[in-house]
């Protein structure tokens, strides 16, 4: 199985910053990797697929790069809404695994 | 507009078996895998199987963790899939999601999800 490791596992930071959450595949898949944002009891929603695209809807200040074994999700702003939980998931092969997620608080 | 509903989710003994629901609309049902997610309480994503589309002959795919437990299933009459699961743990205890995927199978909606209890 493809462990995918997510670094931090909390994320404090303020209005208006900028951050970056790392995620690291333990092996090679390509850019085959999905980001997803979870809010306190609600669903996961898609932000980023195929590491760097942008889901439709999705404000332009999330954006993803990365291939191979490391990749990163950066909020270019923080706004309030975008304090959540954040997942990544390779899609690579099976079994499709998740990182373990990174939860993102106001500071 | 993509809509998945759950459904069935409930309270069920170790051992016991529950069969969960999902009513798909606003696509093509036949023309996207359909897969199960779930989350434990207070835990991450576990995904835990895949029903491909019809061009891949609604092919499955399973966890280890309920390989031979569970079964995913789909009605193209209902635009429905299934998540069966019999041998119930109490480590099953999560929410599960019903989710479709996208492109070359990257999960891109979400249901509400619905909460399975297995405990005594």
């Amino acid at each position: 199985d493809i462990q995918m490791t997510q670094s931090p596992s909390t994320l404090s930071a303020s209005v208006g910053d900028r951050v970056t959450v790392t995620c690291r595949a333990s092996q090679d898949i390509t850019s085959w990797l999905a980001w997803f944002q979870q809010k306190p009891g609600k669903a996961p929603k898609l932000l980023i697929y195929k590491a760097s695209s942008l889901e439709s809807g999705v404000p332009s200040r999330f954006s993803g790069s990365g291939s191979g074994t490391e990749f990163t999700l950066t909020i270019s702003s923080l706004q309030v809404d975008d304090f959540a939980t954040y997942f990544c998931q390779q899609y690579k092969s099976y079994p499709l695994t998740f990182g373990q997620g990174t939860n993102l608080e106001i500071k | 507009e993509v809509q998945l509903e759950e459904s069935g989710g409930g309270l069920v003994q170790p051992g016991g078996s529950l069969r969960l629901s999902c009513a798909a609309s606003g696509f093509t049902f036949s023309d996207h895998y359909m897969d199960w997610v779930r989350q434990a309480p207070g835990k991450g994503l576990e995904w835990v199987g895949r029903s491909r589309n019809k061009a891949n002959s609604f092919s499955t795919e399973y966890a280890a963790s309920v390989k031979g437990r569970f079964t995913v299933s789909r009605d193209e009459s209902q635009n429905s899939v299934y998540l069966q699961m019999y041998s119930l743990k109490t480590e099953d205890t999560a929410v599960y999601y019903c989710t479709r995927s996208d492109g070359s199978g990257y999960i891109a909606y979400w249901g509400q999800g619905t909460l399975v209890t297995v405990s005594s």
